[in-house]
């Protein structure tokens, strides 16, 4: 099946460090990437679409400043959650979908981040 | 505003049993809806998935079932293994909404040996 890759899958670092989250479809070219954020115990909330070769588009609330998307190409969207502090520790993960249809989303193994 | 809901936050069944997993939604545009499994610290796993053009959709001990006057999915897994027990998220999606996932907010399922 289709195999999306996250890394780092941990980070622990001080507050006010920009930390960057790459997330890559292995075997197959995602369009459209999308990263989410899961809080303890809660669901999955969408943070924003990641549309290659365009601008990210946020959900509501999600400040773009503080959270960069990049999707460079077909195979790769980076986040980059700036000037981080400790309430923006949360477990971050990537989705992507092959296609523009009625596919199922396909999910990285999550980022967990830590902000000291 | 929570469109898609799963009412059961968590479940406890006996190996060999069916598991019944019920979600609930609100939003009559959602066309496409999904089952997800997640063990913690790993992102979730595509399971299943239904079309709003059918009501059944069957692959191995997962069974998806939707009623769409009702507005409500369950997914059934028999028969129930250890390996089952993780957090099972329902998610839905509409197409006119360019198929963007709305997440429910999961139950965890505890098949005991």
């Amino acid at each position: 099946g289709a195999v999306v890759s996250q890394h780092p899958s941990r980070v622990i670092c001080k507050s006010g460090t920009s930390v960057k989250i790459e997330c890559r479809s292995l075997d197959f070219q995602a369009t459209t990437m999308f990263w989410y954020r899961q809080f303890p115990k809660k669901s999955l909330m969408l943070m924003a679409t990641s549309n290659e070769g365009s601008k990210a588009t946020y959900e509501q609330g999600v400040e773009k400043d503080k959270f960069l998307i990049n999707h460079a190409s077909l195979t790769l969207s980076t986040l980059t959650v700036t000037s981080a502090h400790p309430e923006d520790s949360s477990f971050y993960i990537c989705s992507a979908r092959d296609g523009t249809g009625n596919q199922p989303q396909h999910f990285g193994d999550g980022t967990r981040l830590s902000i000291l | 505003d929570q469109q898609v809901k799963q009412n059961s936050p968590s479940l406890s069944v006996q190996e060999g049993r069916i598991s019944i997993l019920n979600c609930d939604y609100t939003n009559s545009m959602f066309d496409y809806f999904l089952w997800y499994k997640k063990y913690p610290a790993e992102g979730p796993t595509f399971l299943i998935s239904i079309s709003s053009i059918k009501d059944k959709n069957e692959d191995g001990r997962f069974t998806v079932f939707l009623n769409k006057s009702a507005k409500h999915l369950s997914l059934h897994i028999v028969p129930s293994q250890p390996g089952d027990s993780a957090v099972y998220f329902c998610a839905a999606s509409a197409r006119a909404a360019g198929n963007m996932l709305t997440f429910g907010g999961g139950t965890r399922l505890m098949v005991k040996p």
